[in-house]
């Protein structure tokens, strides 16, 4: 099945800095890239998602970018503010028979003002 | 639209007793699943349904049970609840027929501690 890498587990940036989180995935026939994110105590809920035929997308501060031939794929959060301060998740997930989302373990994302 | 509800929020168990976790949604989603959530663990996969009837095991299974007799709910059955249950779980749906590449609406956890 799916193997999902994610690092760094956690990671702290001055406001204002930017922060890259990377995750790869082992399955080449994965095509669908959700990121997560996490408050504390909160649900996940969904920031940007990317698909196979894309190589990258933006929504205002954050970017994700997705290499399929080394089979990973990274979040970029510009501008950093304290409310990004979160556990972010990313995902992968083959488009084959009934699979479903593999995650990986999470990066902590603290922004200090 | 409510959405995911997840009922109870709070839960402490016995080792050995039994109970049920409720996850509803409002959406005429056809997947649901259920997640539990460990620190350092990111999210697992227990168990997950495509349609009413359908069910499968995701990546740790024992000691869960579930059943998924309309499109609305999936509640998910701890037979014999062990210390190493302590979790948050999480239940999740998302659209017909596209959940392989469609988001997952996630509900709000149902935090256990088994004592």
């Amino acid at each position: 099945g799916e193997n999902v890498e994610q690092h760094p587990s956690t990671l702290s940036v001055q406001e204002g800095d930017s922060a890259v989180i990377k995750c790869t995935y082992s399955d080449s026939a994965s095509n669908y890239f959700p990121w997560y994110k996490q408050e504390l105590g909160k649900r996940p809920q969904l920031i940007i998602d990317i698909r196979s035929n894309v190589g990258e997308k933006k929504d205002q501060r954050i970017a994700v970018t997705l290499n399929k031939t080394a089979k990973h794929f990274s979040l970029h959060i510009t501008e950093t503010q304290p409310e990004d301060s979160a556990v972010y998740f990313c995902a992968a997930t083959p488009n084959s028979g009934y699979s479903t989302l593999t995650f990986g373990k999470g990066t902590m994302l603290l922004v200090s003002p | 639209n409510a959405g995911v509800t997840q009922t109870p929020k709070f839960q402490v168990l016995k080792t050995g007793q039994s109970m049920t976790l409720q996850c509803a949604q409002d959406m005429n989603h056809e997947y649901m699943s259920w997640y539990r959530q460990d620190p350092g663990m990111g999210l697992r996969l227990i168990h997950y349904s495509v349609g009413a009837g359908i069910t499968d095991q995701g990546e740790v299974p024992n000691g869960y049970n579930v059943s998924r007799s309309t499109t609305e709910d999936f509640p998910l059955r701890l037979l014999s609840a062990a210390p190493s249950q302590t979790s948050v779980y999480f239940c999740a749906s998302s659209p017909t027929g596209a959940f392989r590449s469609a988001p997952l609406h996630f509900g709000n956890g149902t935090r256990l501690t088994v004592t």
